[in-house]
Formats: C-alpha cells, sequence, structure tokens
C-alpha cells in the first residue's frame, strides 16, 4: 500500500463546476503538499499545509490532520485548470517528500 | 527572478555514455532534491542534499550519484547510463522553514538508448 493515496485517479468536469480532489496518507507528517503539473510542463507548488486550510484565489486546499486526509478544492473550474494534480507529504525535518500517483484533471469548455 | 535551472531540456543518449544534469538555484536554499517521474510511478526521489556536502539516499539512488560542492548547484551524475533509466527528472530546492514550499526546475527528458 502507498504511503500516499489520491483519488480520483481521473475526474473530468465541466467548466465551472466544483471540483475535489483527496488525499489520504498513512504515516506522521510535516507537512502536505499539494503540486500542479501541466501537460509536458514543470511542476508548480501550490500549497504547504501543516494544518487548517489555505486559499489562493479560485484554489482552498484543507487538511485534518486526525484523519490523516487533506482535499484540494477548485471552484468555478476553467479549462486552465486541466493538469494533474499531485499530493505529496514531507516528514521530520529532512524535506523528503513522498509522493501521490496524481489526478488528471480535465476541464471542458 | 526566484528559479531553479536545469539542463539539458532534452537529452538522447547512449548506453554506458557518461553525463551530468545540471541543476542550479538562485534564492540560497539549503535543502535540495533530485527525482524521476514515470508513467504508473509517479514521483519518486533519487537524492537530496540538506547543506553543501551533506547528500543522502532517496527511494531511486542506483546508478545515480550527486554532488554538492557549492549551495547553488546539485548536478546529477550517471556514470553508466542505461534504458531503464529514461525518465522525466526534476531538480527542487526548498527554503528553510515552515512556511517554505518547493521550486521546482522545467525538468529534463533523458532517453537513453
Amino acid at each position: 500500500k502507498n504511503e500516499v493515496e489520491q483519488s480520483p485517479q481521473n475526474l473530468t468536469a465541466q467548466e465551472g463546476e466544483f471540483i475535489t480532489i483527496n488525499c489520504s496518507y498513512s504515516v506522521g507528517i510535516s507537512a502536505l503538499h499539494w503540486l500542479q503539473q501541466h501537460p509536458g510542463g514543470g511542476i508548480v507548488s501550490l500549497f504547504m499545509l501543516s494544518s487548517g486550510k489555505k486559499k489562493h484565489g479560485r484554489l482552498i486546499a484543507t487538511i485534518n490532520i486526525q484523519e490523516k486526509h487533506s482535499s484540494l478544492h477548485i471552484t468555478a473550474s476553467h479549462p486552465r485548470d486541466s493538469a494533474v494534480y499531485i499530493c505529496a507529504v514531507s516528514r521530520g525535518s529532512n524535506y523528503k517528500l513522498t509522493f501521490g500517483k496524481g489526478t488528471l484533471l480535465t476541464v471542458n469548455p | 527572478e526566484a528559479q531553479v535551472t536545469q539542463n539539458p531540456r532534452y537529452l538522447i543518449t547512449v548506453t554506458g555514455k557518461k553525463l551530468t544534469v545540471t541543476c542550479s538555484q538562485n534564492m540560497n536554499h539549503e535543502y535540495m532534491s533530485w527525482y524521476r517521474q514515470d508513467p504508473g510511478l509517479g514521483l519518486r526521489q533519487i537524492y537530496y542534499s540538506m547543506n553543501v556536502e551533506v547528500t543522502d539516499k532517496g527511494d531511486v539512488p542506483e546508478g545515480y550519484k550527486v554532488s554538492r560542492k557549492e549551495k547553488r548547484n546539485f548536478p546529477l551524475i550517471l556514470e553508466s547510463p542505461s534504458p531503464n533509466q529514461t525518465s522525466l527528472y526534476f531538480c527542487a530546492s526548498r527554503g528553510g522553514g515552515r512556511n517554505y514550499g518547493y521550486t521546482f526546475g522545467s525538468g529534463t527528458r533523458l532517453t537513453v538508448v
């Protein structure tokens, strides 16, 4: 069993829909990261969370430490949000990242 | 502009021919790391470095070497590349403290034939 599990693996939405991507982890962590990777593109760090909730524009990330679960929400989705979203966790003080397999999001106009 | 610069972006090489992929960051970050990304396997860590002259193995270090002689540079060395090292490689760096996220390079697509 992977230490970091994401769901769903693939997600197709219509423009304007509210989207949720989930991430569960099985180990103690110091922080959880949400990353975005556009097709053929590099990786961008969206959020780093150790508790609570963070918001940036239409993106919201939450984490529940007790339940070892995080969600990434996209409000009013747009075709430019189409990308792979990757959850990763870091443990202890060595900053080592363990990644989920990613969620491929396609937003159709 | 704060960034992590990887070179080259694309590389095709032959089995056994030593190569180096360079990585440089201009943010004075202490932590740097290398990852490979493969279909179905996702991202996996190869090596990381907590500071100058301090490096350690990640999850898939076999066949790779790294060095950290200066804070800004963290090259990835393949002494004798093999076809199973064909992959997309990313370098990343991170500053200290609880509020610093990761900055990734643009990636290097390596093909070993």
